[in-house]
């Protein structure tokens, strides 16, 4: 595997179920980020960790629980959505957090039934 | 609050008719402006940074240009694989109040190339 992938690709969940959404990056960096991106909308930070530690929390709902075991794997917890949640979830990383580019996986299509 | 404004939001060419795409930037202190591309259901593909005014980047049909309000994405004798959303996003000073990692991202433009 190479760059940024992401796990599962497609997600078909109910508001009461409980899922995560998991990213790795093959990269050697050292930053995360998870991105929210809807249809006719800007993509939206929703968390971002250095070296393991969360460092933003756009204020996103508790329903979203980030999770970073260590510096190339990222978890976005998901449990009791609202079918607002819909929309493709992107993770990305950088070299560090000051670093310019930033990496994007594929994306985890997300729909909330 | 930074912003960025893309324009046009859809954009459909001939193949081998050249064009540009805007991305109209505020920012308190510009730290690098970014291009990327992005194909239906994939993630952005990073393109270009541009860091100063006056700076200039080119990748095969691709072209990219900065003003300190405005960068350009020229697109010469483009071809149908062309064919993506163009998203633009800034990245402010730390001196000025950014964060030096977060990229605030336009809306992005639909570019369709037709054979």
């Amino acid at each position: 595997e190479t760059g940024v992938t992401q796990t599962p690709r497609h997600l078909v969940m109910g508001m009461t179920n409980k899922k995560s959404l998991k990213c790795e990056q093959h990269l050697g960096h050292n930053a995360m980020y998870w991105y929210k991106q809807s249809a006719k909308k800007p993509l939206e930070l929703m968390f971002v960790y250095s070296l393991e530690e969360r460092v933003e929390n756009n204020s996103v709902p508790s329903r979203f629980s980030p999770e970073c075991p260590n510096s190339s794997h990222l978890f976005l917890h998901l449990h009791t959505l609202q079918p607002e949640d819909s929309a493709l979830y992107l993770c990305a990383s950088s070299q560090d957090l000051g670093t310019y580019e930033q990496y994007f996986g594929p994306g985890t299509r997300l729909t909330v039934t | 609050e930074d912003q960025v404004t893309q324009s046009p939001e859809a954009l459909r060419l001939q193949e081998g008719e050249s064009s540009s795409l805007n991305c109209s930037y505020t920012v308190s202190g510009l730290r690098g402006l970014f291009w990327y591309r992005q194909d239906p259901g994939k993630g952005p593909e990073f393109l270009f940074t541009l860091y100063s005014a006056g700076e200039e980047k080119e990748k095969e049909r691709l072209k990219a240009t900065l003003t300190k309000k405005e960068s350009f994405l020229h697109i010469t004798a483009p071809k149908p694989e062309d064919s993506a959303t163009y998203l633009c996003a800034v990245q402010a000073t730390l001196n000025s109040g950014g964060s030096n990692y977060k990229l605030t991202f336009g809306k992005g433009t639909l570019l369709t190339v037709n054979p």
